[in-house]
């Protein structure tokens, strides 16, 4: 099966970086992604990550460490727009389902 | 180029009753999978069709059936509904492809809000 933990909620100030952490459990392994999820919208697509490192989009980047099974997204220059919801996800071994985490509510405080 | 749309937006229906959630899938996707969002909680796999086939399929109940048309576009159906069945169900397409970013980039709809009293 597969499983993946991250923290419920996050605060930090406008300007300021937060780092979301993400622990994951597997049988099969193809890659880490990260969904942004405002109040009422749908999820939309951040990065993704397939191999060890750093990928880095604007102001977002995200990491992974498999060996760790292990990844964070990193927000830089934070923004009130980005309080929202954020999820990381992985594909199944099978590479027919994604498997969510239960998502980390930011809050961006002026 | 379209997005991917759902309808209706919201619904309410009655313990017991049957309901159809539709779902047009992006230009050009070929893959459409069906999601499960309780309030505060993740995103939660239902179902996977690709070209019309269903292709994986998570830990729901089989009172839970899909359909994917030659246009791509997909139905939700729901059976007998139950009180937890109430959340928001999401519809999320890809352009088809086995593990890689075309799998992972998933395009989700706004989603359709069902309430069951």
């Amino acid at each position: 099966g597969q499983s993946l933990e991250q923290p419920s909620e996050v605060t930090a100030v406008e300007g300021a970086i937060v780092q979301i952490n993400c622990t994951y459990q597997t049988s099969g392994f193809y890659g880490l992604s990260w969904y942004q999820q405002h109040d009422g919208g749908a999820p939309t697509f951040l990065s993704y990550n397939a191999l060890d490192g750093l990928e880095e989009t604007g102001r977002f980047s995200s990491f992974l460490s498999r060996s760790d099974s292990y990844g964070y997204l990193l927000l830089q220059e934070l923004q009130m727009k980005d309080s929202a919801s954020y999820f990381c996800a992985v594909e199944n071994n099978a590479g027919n389902m994604l498997t969510f985490g239960g998502g980390t509510r930011l809050m961006v405080k002026p | 180029e379209t997005g991917v749309t759902q309808s209706p937006t919201h619904l309410i229906k009655t313990r017991g009753q049957q309901v159809t959630l539709r779902c047009s899938s992006q230009s050009g996707h070929n893959t459409v999978s069906w999601y499960q969002q309780a309030l505060g909680q993740g995103p939660q796999f239902i179902f996977q069709y690709y070209r019309e086939e269903e292709n994986g399929r998570g830990n729901f109940p089989p009172r839970f059936s899909g359909l994917q048309f030659p246009n791509y576009s997909s139905e939700l159906n729901v059976n007998a509904l139950e009180l937890d069945d109430s959340a928001l169900y999401l519809c999320a397409s890809t352009p088809g492809g086995r593990g890689g970013k075309e799998s992972y980039e998933q395009y989700f709809g706004p989603g359709t809000r069902l309430t069951v009293t």
